[in-house]
């Protein structure tokens, strides 16, 4: 069955312009979460979603990104007024169950590469 | 301390060898644990979950050692194809039904011919 997809794989953009990254869950997962990864970093956790619940938002890292979730499925991420530290892989991914559990645990999307020049 | 921390290696071994990961966790009450292994420019896959009782799926064994606070994972018999970025990941809750993943940085693998 299809997987988690992202769109679009690579955006460019110019410091200051608004950027909106798209993820499709996998059909049925209950949670969804944001992730970004710099390069050569881990993964740093950004937000997820779970079910219709609130979001938690903790991760995010400044005012400038917000993400929400339309119908308990497609979800997007804004980041905006781009900084160049904001260039970075962004990871989605959802998991069957919220939380993850060892049986049923999280599937990735490839990534949105985002370079802010 | 930080929460989840990882030797960033790289680790050089040849085909054949035995090779072992440790991860250490700060938080005393996080709940589950997990082996990602990411390939270069790849998204992370799950390679397996640690269970409180150590867990082998082929060549690949994971131990969870709860009162010193780490986790491993030993590889036995290394093929090329073992060479990535192993990814430990830590889940904790912190209360009111949320929950925190965290992600270590990463110990990268290279397994040479």
């Amino acid at each position: 069955g299809a997987g988690v997809s992202q769109s679009p794989s690579n955006k460019v953009t110019e410091k200051g312009k608004d950027v909106e990254l798209r993820c499709d869950p996998i059909s049925g997962h209950t949670a969804l979460y944001w992730y970004r990864q710099s390069l050569g970093q881990g993964l740093e956790f950004l937000i997820y979603f779970q079910g219709n619940s609130a979001p938690d938002k903790s991760g995010l890292p400044s005012d400038r990104f917000s993400a929400e979730r339309t119908g308990g499925s497609v979800s997007t991420l804004t980041i905006q007024r781009t900084q160049q530290e904001d260039s970075a892989v962004y990871l989605c991914a959802s998991s069957p169950q919220a939380p993850p559990t060892s049986q049923e645990t999280q599937y990735f999307g490839p990534g949105t590469r985002l370079l802010v020049l | 301390r930080k929460e989840v921390e990882q030797d960033p290696g790289p680790f050089n071994v040849p085909e054949g060898a035995t090779v072992a990961f440790n991860c250490t966790y700060s938080n005393s009450a996080s709940q589950s644990f997990f082996w990602y292994r990411q390939d270069c420019r790849k998204e992370p896959k799950l390679l397996m979950s640690v269970y409180s009782s150590g867990n082998e799926d082929g060549r690949f064994t994971a131990q969870l050692n709860r009162a010193s606070q780490y986790i491993s994972l030993l590889i036995r018999d290394s093929k090329l194809s073992d060479s990535a970025t192993y990814l430990c990941v830590v889940l904790t809750y912190s209360g009111a039904g949320s929950y925190q993943l965290t992600f270590g940085k990463g110990t990268k693998l290279s397994v040479i011919p």
